[in-house]
């Protein structure tokens, strides 16, 4: 099982709203991410959690609030974003935060703000 | 700075040609681990193949190989017998300990392959 698994795979949401995405992982990763991609550019990492403890914040908007609440699952909180906060959200895992053999991704959130 | 240039914005060949995509990078570290990561239609990014920078061998897999230059600090990405499943836009990362081992990413390299 080599799956890293987002939901939704599409969120609208209105400036006022709040919502989460799900990440979630069952290959023993140790080391989660969540990285932000606009069209047709890398990703930007956000956050990294390593052994479910923040590990790194990339100075983002406390409007996006991370959770680990357990070694494979990684949830993205979203409250009172801004239309440029529309992207596709990717979640990867590694096996440790460190020379690993590469992270995986899951498919991938398109949110919509409006 | 450590930095990654991909200088091909797009490229397109026909199917069953052989694509060579370029990296350069740049880093005055000694060790680290370079990828090549695929972002196809489906927005799934997926591991292509990877180098360590210790390891003189060419990573090869399947039709994916790489041409790993140290000195010059390149690192291509060689596709055989392109496949039209391998439209995508092509990633190239690296990390070193410098970068706490987080991706650093090239800017991309759309690839068509042409029926």
């Amino acid at each position: 099982d080599t799956e890293v698994t987002q939901t939704p795979k599409h969120l609208v949401m209105g400036m006022t709203n709040k919502k989460s995405l799900k990440c979630e992982q069952h290959m023993g990763h140790r080391a989660m991410y969540w990285y932000k991609q606009k069209a047709k550019k890398p990703p930007e990492l956000m956050f990294v959690y390593s052994y479910e403890k923040l590990s790194i914040n990339e100075s983002v908007p406390s409007r996006f609030s991370p959770e680990c609440p357990n070694s494979s699952l990684l949830n993205l909180h979203l409250h009172a974003l801004q239309p440029e906060d529309s992207a596709l959200y990717l979640c990867a895992s590694s096996q440790v935060q460190g020379p690993t053999r590469g992270a995986f991704f899951g498919q991938g959130t398109r949110l919509t703000v409006v | 700075a450590q930095t990654v240039t991909q200088s091909q914005p797009e490229m397109s060949v026909q199917e069953a040609e052989t694509v060579t995509l370029s990296c350069t990078y740049d880093t005055s570290e000694n060790n680290y681990y370079l990828f090549w990561y695929k972002q196809p239609p489906s927005r799934q990014m997926i591991l292509v193949i990877r180098q360590e920078a210790y390891k003189q061998q060419n990573a090869t897999e399947n039709r994916f190989s790489v041409n790993f230059q140290k000195a010059a600090k390149s690192f291509s990405l060689k596709i055989s017998d392109s496949q039209l499943g391998d439209t995508a836009m092509y990633f190239c990362a690296f990390m070193t300990s410098r970068s706490n081992y987080q991706l650093i990413w090239g800017a991309g390299t759309k690839l068509i392959i042409k029926p």
